[in-house]
Parts: structure tokens; C-alpha cells; sequence
């Protein structure tokens, strides 16, 4: 199994500002996922962190809006820029220590844009 | 199109009762399925994880069962508690297409009471 650290566990953010969310795990592993859960939805992918490259990005979602880090096997940060309330949501990090085995979760991150 | 569908979407039991949540996806060829519970404003919490070549798995009063041909899956809980009370998730692998991403139900909202 894999443990993961995430923070901030939530946070109030003003619109126009960014937040940086971190995401660290307690073992190296292939893949890590950033996930967004709009209330009362289900969780929508937004990009796989791939280290040593760039993220890449599902349909609708773009670098600019959504900036990624993984500068190693063990840590990745997302970033959401410019928020504006629509960005309220629940960001979630996940792993899988191999490709396509068990998916593991941090605990979250709530973010409510005023 | 491959998608996961749960019912029912609100469950309300009295405490010890045994219940059944169900999962169904539209294309029996799968990778492999995953069980998840979300409390409130949380991250997500793997509970079971079944291969594509099993016909189910337990831990502890969870018990998952996974039906291929007819596209199902069912995650049995025995005597529950109040404890029990979370969003459950069920997510799968699909062999083709998406590129084995998870593709997710929208849960099912349990509540156990005393």
C-alpha cells in the first residue's frame, strides 16, 4: 500500500489568487494523479504527473489553469491559478505504486474560492 | 461509451442490518474494479479491489463480488454500523479504451443508524 500526505487539508482563497497543493507519498511509485470532486459529483481527472516531463492533461483541463510538478518519484504539487468560485471543489492526489494496480487517495484537499 | 453506474444513490438502514450496494459498468472487459469510501469533505479510502480474473474478495464485514458477462459487481456489508456511514465508490479499468483510467460511479450516500 502506499500512505499519502496531503496539503493544505482545506483552505478559503480569494478569486484571482492561486494555491499550490502538495502531494507526498511515502514510497516511490510510477503514477500520480490529481483529481477534482465538484459538490456533489464524482471525481473527474484532471492530469497525470509524470516525472522527469510534463503533466499530461484531460479534456478541458490545461497547464496554464492547472500547473503541475513532479520532480521525483515521490512528491507532486498541483496548482490551481487564478481561481474564481467555480474552482470550489475537493483536490484529490492518488497513486498506484504499478501501473493500473490498486489506486490509493490522500486525504484531500477542500478548496472554497470567495 | 464505458460507464459505471451505482444504485441506489441514498441508502438509510437501521444498525446491524445487512445491505448490498450495487455497481454496474457497460463493458465486461475489464482490468480490474475498485470499492472506495469517501466520509464528507474527505480523500478516499481503498475498502476492496478485485482483478478481472476473481469472482470476489473480502476484508473483514466487506465482501466484493465482481460478475463480468452480466456487468456487475456487489459490495455486501454485514451487520452495519453506524461507523459505516460514508459515500461509497465503485471505479473501473476498462481493457480498452480511456487508456485503463479509473472510470467512476457517482456513489451511493450511506447512512447507518443507531
Amino acid at each position: 500500500s502506499a500512505v499519502i500526505s496531503q496539503k493544505p487539508s482545506r483552505d478559503i482563497c480569494q478569486r484571482g489568487t492561486s494555491l499550490t497543493i502538495q502531494c507526498q507519498v511515502d514510497s516511490q511509485v510510477t503514477m500520480m494523479f490529481w483529481y477534482r470532486q465538484q459538490p456533489g459529483q464524482s471525481l473527474t481527472l484532471i492530469a497525470t504527473a509524470n516525472q522527469g516531463s510534463e503533466a499530461t492533461y484531460e479534456s478541458g483541463f490545461v497547464i496554464d489553469k492547472f500547473p503541475i510538478s513532479r520532480p521525483n518519484l515521490t512528491f507532486s504539487t498541483l496548482t490551481v491559478s487564478n481561481m474564481s468560485p467555480e474552482d470550489s471543489s475537493i483536490y484529490l492526489c492518488s497513486v498506484n505504486i504499478q501501473e493500473n494496480t490498486e489506486a490509493f487517495f490522500g486525504q484531500g484537499t477542500r478548496l472554497t474560492v470567495v | 461509451k464505458q460507464e459505471v453506474t451505482q444504485i441506489p444513490a441514498a441508502l438509510s438502514v437501521p444498525e446491524g442490518e445487512n445491505l448490498v450496494l450495487n455497481c454496474s459498468f457497460t463493458d465486461s472487459a475489464i482490468y480490474n474494479l475498485q470499492w472506495f469510501r469517501q466520509d464528507p469533505g474527505k480523500g478516499l479510502t481503498s475498502l476492496l479491489l478485485i482483478q478481472s480474473s476473481q469472482r470476489e474478495q473480502t476484508s473483514g464485514r466487506l465482501n466484493a463480488s465482481l460478475d463480468k458477462s452480466s456487468g456487475r459487481s456487489t459490495l455486501y456489508i454485514a451487520a452495519s454500523q453506524p461507523g459505516d456511514s460514508a459515500t461509497y465508490l465503485c471505479a473501473v479499468r476498462f481493457n480498452a479504451g480511456n487508456n485503463r483510467k479509473l472510470i467512476w460511479g457517482l456513489g451511493t450516500s450511506l447512512a447507518v443508524n443507531p
